[in-house]
């Protein structure tokens, strides 16, 4: 079936350690998306990318990186510098950028401990 | 850009009742908007999508787009326990390629 595939759904981290947590796509779509939510904030963009080998800062990216080698994968980096890591992680992804609706993936749960 | 209010409830109604959630914008050259459905630990759902002004009618739900007050509306009728959930807003920002922009999200609950 096609989908969004997000792991590990739950993770804990230790401070100082970085973390990667992986988002894969089989919808052919050409952009994809993290955002992270928390509660009472609803969901902020951290980066995106519309082509291999692309991709932006959204509104959070601070202590965040991403690659995007693959169309198919978006992996997504908590870095240490990430003063506040805990929360839901979304992956999503579009088939393009013009009025196409964003589906997302069931979510990873980080906690730092 | 950001401006997407939607009041977080939470909104508690029995069993049947006609539900209306609400969202309000800013930007009067917003044109795509979306309703998603995000179940408690679960990814956000899309329930509606909707261009321009109108109606837009799926089954038990219905969005609307007030373009005049700049006001996104969602119906839900016979409302079902399994419609509790988080009700997100979103409009397309389309400077930012297809990025979405949320409202925080208003949390039903449907009571038997």
């Amino acid at each position: 079936d096609g989908g969004i595939t997000q792991s590990p759904k739950y993770l804990f981290r230790k401070e100082g350690q970085n973390v990667t947590l992986s988002c894969e796509q089989n919808l052919n779509h050409d952009a994809m998306y993290w955002y992270r939510q928390d509660p009472g904030q609803g969901l902020r963009l951290i980066y995106y990318s519309q082509i291999v080998n692309d991709f932006q800062k959204g509104d959070i990216a601070e202590g965040y990186s991403v690659s995007r080698e693959k169309k198919e994968s978006f992996p997504l980096t908590v870095t240490s510098a990430q003063k506040n890591p805990t929360a839901f992680y979304l992956c999503a992804s579009t088939p393009g950028s013009s009025g196409n609706t964003i589906y997302f993936g069931e979510g990873s749960w980080l906690t730092v401990v | 850009q950001k401006e997407v209010e939607q009041d977080p409830g939470p909104l508690s109604v029995p069993e049947g009742a006609i539900v209306s959630l609400n969202c309000t914008y800013s930007n009067s050259a917003f044109q795509y908007f979306m309703w998603y459905r995000q179940y408690s630990r679960k990814g956000p759902e899309l329930l509606m999508y909707t261009y321009s002004s109108g109606n837009k009618e799926d089954g038990r739900f219905t969005a609307q787009v007030d373009k005049s007050s700049k006001y996104i509306s969602l119906f839900i009728r016979d409302s079902q326990p399994s419609d509790s959930a988080t009700y997100l807003c979103a409009r397309l920002d389309r400077g930012s390629q297809g990025n979405l922009i949320f409202g925080k999200g208003t949390k039903l609950s449907v009571k038997p």
